[in-house]
């Protein structure tokens, strides 16, 4: 199956920080990259979308001055928290897929701490 | 949006017992995944199963897309079952979008 990356796998941070999360497709390329966000014990919800040298799609609710999105490449996805606070601490998760199968695949997810 | 019900929501079972979990959705789809998600929060995929059958050794799913439900089937399940399996779903028109349920939580003891 196609393999996808994240780094980090944590981070901690200080509250008014920002910090970035990668998510690479390794094997195949990946013309659209999701982003989503899941708390303890509760289901995964998408954050948005992204294609390859377009603008994120993001979902009712998210702020997109807060959760910076770039899809630079079709191996490549990057998440940008800005000014991070305690409430943004989470479990983020990326997938990907490739317009020759409609599959995603995952991940291993970021977690996020913000002190 | 598209409502996606898994149930049960908890599952404990012996080793080596077989189990069902199902997935009902409210509209029509153009995908269906079950995942396994491990305790590190590995999301492992399962299955791409829009309609049909298919198996994978002791795993094996359903899709009866006509009636809008999906079933996943564990056989002789062993303590590295484990975990929270989610199905999720592609609606129509949504743009390739995953709606995730709420996941079935299986704990296999020894």
């Amino acid at each position: 199956g196609a393999v996808v990356s994240q780094h980090p796998s944590r981070v901690i941070c200080k509250s008014g920080t920002s910090v970035k999360i990668e998510c690479r497709s390794l094997d195949f390329q990946a013309t659209t990259m999701f982003w989503y966000r899941q708390f303890p014990k509760k289901s995964l919800m998408l954050m948005a979308t992204s294609n390859e040298g377009s603008k994120a799609t993001y979902e009712q609710g998210v702020e997109k001055d807060k959760f910076l999105i770039n899809h630079a490449s079709l191996t490549l996805s990057t998440l940008t928290v800005t000014s991070a606070h305690p409430e943004d601490s989470s479990f983020y998760i990326c997938s990907a897929s490739s317009g020759s199968f409609n599959e995603q695949y995952f991940g291993p997810g970021t977690r996020l701490t913000v002190t | 949006g598209i409502q996606v019900e898994q149930s049960p929501p908890d599952l404990i079972l012996q080793e080596g017992a077989n189990s069902t979990l199902r997935c009902n959705f409210s509209d029509s789809v153009n995908n269906l995944q079950w995942f396994h998600q491990n305790p590190w929060g590995q999301l492992i995929n399962l299955f791409y199963i829009p309609s049909g059958t298919k198996q994978n050794g002791r795993l094996s799913a359903t899709t009866v897309a006509t009636e809008r439900y999906s079933l996943l089937y564990i056989s002789s399940s062993q303590t590295t079952d484990s975990g929270v399996y989610f199905c999720a779903v592609e609606h129509i028109g949504s743009n390739y979008k995953l709606t995730f349920g709420k996941g079935t939580l299986l704990t296999v003891n020894p």
